[in-house]
């Protein structure tokens, strides 16, 4: 059983689209993280939620929404893509706050 | 600003070879992270070690952490094919760093059979 699994895998979309991410994790952890990896492999926070509660709000655009309906998923909506927005997005889930973090697979996202 | 950075950026051993990679920090921290990544995969935790440890061990991997330095190391022993990723060094400051793990830019190695 996938501990984080996020869909889709891949998301391929014209720039001014609105998309979504999903994740869900069956680990029982309070926290759950967004984060976005760069061309260069440079991760970075986004958001982080703990029991479904905004914790990290990160100086993201705020056409980037993350959305928690239950301690076990934290989605990711964007609205209005952009070229730049074009990287890999990791959902992540922890035991507590910033410890032993477990990653999902990803998804590579590609604005054209 | 990045809070670790990691050195070397890339590193090519054979395999049996030990690797060794260092990585810097620039505030006080709570904790120290290692996680590796595999090409296309997501990160996995490796090992962590707290502020007031010196030293940590798990199977073939070693961690030192030198407070007064501001700088750990990930030794890895009798490497593999299957250790080649990338390896990445995250802090987590506590509230000085705004309750952010930061992740540094990352150490490529790659263990040639």
């Amino acid at each position: 059983d996938t501990a984080v699994s996020q869909t889709p895998k891949y998301l391929v979309t014209q720039m001014g689209n609105d998309k979504s991410i999903k994740c869900e994790q069956n680990l029982g952890h309070d926290t759950m993280y967004w984060y976005k990896q760069d061309s260069k492999k440079f991760l970075k926070i986004m958001f982080s939620y703990n029991n479904k509660e905004l914790i990290i709000n990160e100086t993201v655009p705020n056409r980037f929404s993350p959305k928690s309906p239950d301690k076990a998923h934290l989605n990711l909506h964007i609205n209005s893509l952009e070229l730049g927005d074009s990287a890999v997005y990791f959902c992540a889930s922890s035991p507590w706050m910033n410890e032993k973090l477990f990653f999902g697979s990803g998804t590579q996202l590609s604005v054209l | 600003s990045q809070q670790g950075e990691e050195d070397p950026q890339a590193l090519s051993i054979q395999e049996g070879e030990n690797a060794t990679m260092n990585c810097s920090y620039k505030t006080s921290i709570n904790n120290l992270q290692w996680y590796r990544q595999n090409s296309g995969r997501g990160l996995v935790h490796l090992i962590l070690i707290r502020s007031n440890e010196r030293e940590k061990h798990s199977g073939r991997l070693r961690v030192t952490l030198d407070t007064s330095k501001k700088s750990s190391s990930l030794l890895i022993t009798a490497s593999r094919a299957a250790d080649t990723a990338s390896y990445f060094c995250a802090t987590d400051g506590g509230e000085t760093s705004g309750s952010r793990l930061t992740f540094g830019e990352g150490t490529q190695l790659t263990v040639n059979p």
